[in-house]
C-alpha cells in the first residue's frame, strides 16, 4: 500500500539556523504534496503545499523541495524561530473521488535559544 | 470565525461503554473525515463522508461508526470501545477540489480518548 516516511523522528536546531525537514513517500502517482505544522495540544495545520508537477515552491520563511526522481519532500524553515517548535507531518495525496491524504509520523523540531 | 470544533476535548471511559465524539464544522464544507493519531504512526483516517448520507471507510475504521445526517455534524460512534482505541482523535473538513488544486483541510483541537 501507499506510505510516507519521515527520515528523522526529532530534529533540534539553534535559533536562527535554518531547519530542513525530510519526507518520503512511495506512490510516485501522488498529485499533492503538503506540509503540516502541529503545535502541543492543537490540530495540524496547513504550512505550504506543492503539485507534482513543480519542484520548488516557496512560502513566508519556508520552502518546500520535491524530488520525484528519488521520491523525496522536504521542508526548509529559514530562521528558525522558538515558535517553529512543533511536530511537522508530510502528507500526499491522489486526486480522484474524495482526494485522500496519507500521512507521514512526523518530525519533532525542537528550538534551542 | 472559520473553525472546527470537537467535544469532548478530553474522555476517560472504561471498556465497553458507547461513547460519541461530536465534530462540527462552520465553513459549509461538503467533505468530513476522521483520524486517529498515535506515536510514530502518524494521522490514520478512520471514516470520512463526502456529503451529507455518504459515508465511507478509511483505513482504519474497525470498532468505528459515523454519521452524517447534516453537513455541519460529524460524530464518531464508539459502540464498545476497547483500550487499543486509546488514541487522539481528530476531526477535519474541506471543500472538494474545483480545479485541480489542493483544496486544504481544517483540522479541529483533538479529543484525548483513554479507555481502560
Amino acid at each position: 500500500g501507499e506510505s510516507v516516511g519521515l527520515h528523522l523522528p526529532t530534529l533540534s536546531v539553534q535559533e536562527g539556523d535554518n531547519s530542513i525537514i525530510n519526507c518520503a513517500y512511495s506512490n510516485s502517482a501522488s498529485d499533492y504534496f503538503i506540509w503540516y505544522k502541529q503545535e502541543s495540544g492543537k490540530g495540524p495545520q496547513f504550512i505550504i503545499d506543492i503539485r507534482s508537477n513543480m519542484d520548488k515552491r516557496q512560502g513566508q520563511r519556508v520552502t518546500v523541495l520535491l524530488n520525484k526522481t528519488v521520491k523525496h519532500l522536504s521542508l526548509q524553515i529559514a530562521a528558525t524561530q522558538p515558535g517553529d517548535s512543533a511536530v511537522y507531518f508530510c502528507a500526499v495525496m491522489r486526486f480522484g473521488g474524495y482526494n485522500k491524504l496519507i500521512f507521514g509520523a512526523g518530525t519533532r523540531l525542537a528550538v534551542h535559544p | 470565525e472559520a473553525q472546527v470544533t470537537q467535544n469532548p476535548r478530553y474522555l476517560i471511559t472504561v471498556t465497553g461503554k458507547k461513547l460519541t465524539v461530536t465534530c462540527s464544522q462552520n465553513m459549509n464544507h461538503e467533505y468530513m473525515s476522521w483520524y486517529r493519531q498515535d506515536p510514530g504512526l502518524g494521522l490514520r483516517q478512520i471514516y470520512y463522508s463526502m456529503n451529507v448520507e455518504v459515508t465511507d471507510k478509511g483505513d482504519v475504521p474497525e470498532g468505528y461508526k459515523v454519521s452524517r445526517k447534516e453537513k455541519r455534524n460529524f460524530p464518531l460512534i464508539l459502540e464498545s470501545p476497547s483500550p487499543n482505541q486509546t488514541s487522539l482523535y481528530f476531526c477535519a473538513s474541506s471543500s472538494p477540489s474545483r480545479s485541480s488544486s489542493y483544496n486544504e483541510q481544517f483540522f479541529g483541537p483533538g479529543t484525548r480518548l483513554t479507555v481502560l
